[in-house]
């Protein structure tokens, strides 16, 4: 049972266009989300993140948005820049607990 | 800061053939953890550690052990390697009470023949 879904393995965007990443969650005990990029033969690295009391964060060009009604959150780069291209995933964690669930990631490539 | 790191970076073994991969952390963390990446599979979390002398059970245990010698070190051992274990294995560490995020050292890439 998956409990956090990145429904999209891909997703191809122009330079300075925005990116949406999106990600839906079915465990309503989750209290926290992050998105983590990751290069080939590299580690994932955090990017944003999250807490289910808000609905939006902003960091530069990133900026995640949580709809909890929905159960969904997504990730939007604007504007999306070549050296974006990686591997995004999807976190979450909750009741009490410090392990993240991860969903199965979507590789964004931006094309100059 | 080195953040975290592991050994070996790179590792080819055979089937039924057993051997450790280390990972050490220099940010003062209690909790360590053991993922795999799969192809298609997103990262899946093998073992973890809450602070020195305790581990738990992640989400795909079964032929791992692990040992957190101390509150840097938290090794991962395969006793028998399978083909199925051919996998890359990151290494991560969070600090307490923190947002959730975790900081991962650079991976292992273990082929099993």
């Amino acid at each position: 049972d998956q409990q956090v879904k990145q429904n999209s393995p891909s997703l191809s965007v122009q330079e300075g266009r925005i990116s949406i990443l999106n990600c839906d969650y079915t465990n309503s005990m989750f209290d926290y989300f992050l998105w983590y990029k990751k290069y080939p033969a590299e580690g994932p690295t955090f990017l944003i993140s999250i807490s289910s009391i808000k609905d939006k964060n902003e960091d530069g060009r990133f900026t995640v948005f949580l709809n909890k009604s929905a159960k969904h959150l997504s990730l939007h780069i604007v504007p999306s820049q070549p050296g974006d291209s990686a591997v995004y995933f999807c976190a979450a964690k909750g009741g009490g607990s410090e392990k993240l669930v991860f969903g199965k990631g979507t590789k964004l490539t931006v094309n100059p | 800061n080195a953040g975290v790191t592991q050994t070996p970076k790179f590792q080819v073994l055979k089937t039924g053939q057993s051997m450790t991969l280390q990972c050490a952390q220099d940010m003062n963390h209690n909790s360590m953890y053991w993922y795999r990446q799969d192809p298609g599979m997103g990262l899946r979390l093998i073992y973890y550690s809450a602070s020195e002398g305790t581990t738990d059970k992640g989400e795909v245990p079964n032929g791992y052990n692990v040992s957190r010698l101390n509150k840097r070190e938290f090794s991962l051992r395969l006793e028998s390697a399978a083909p199925s274990q051919t996998s890359v294995y990151f290494c991560a560490s969070s600090p307490d009470r923190g947002r959730g995020e975790q900081f991962f050292g650079p991976g292992t890439r273990l082929t099993v023949l």
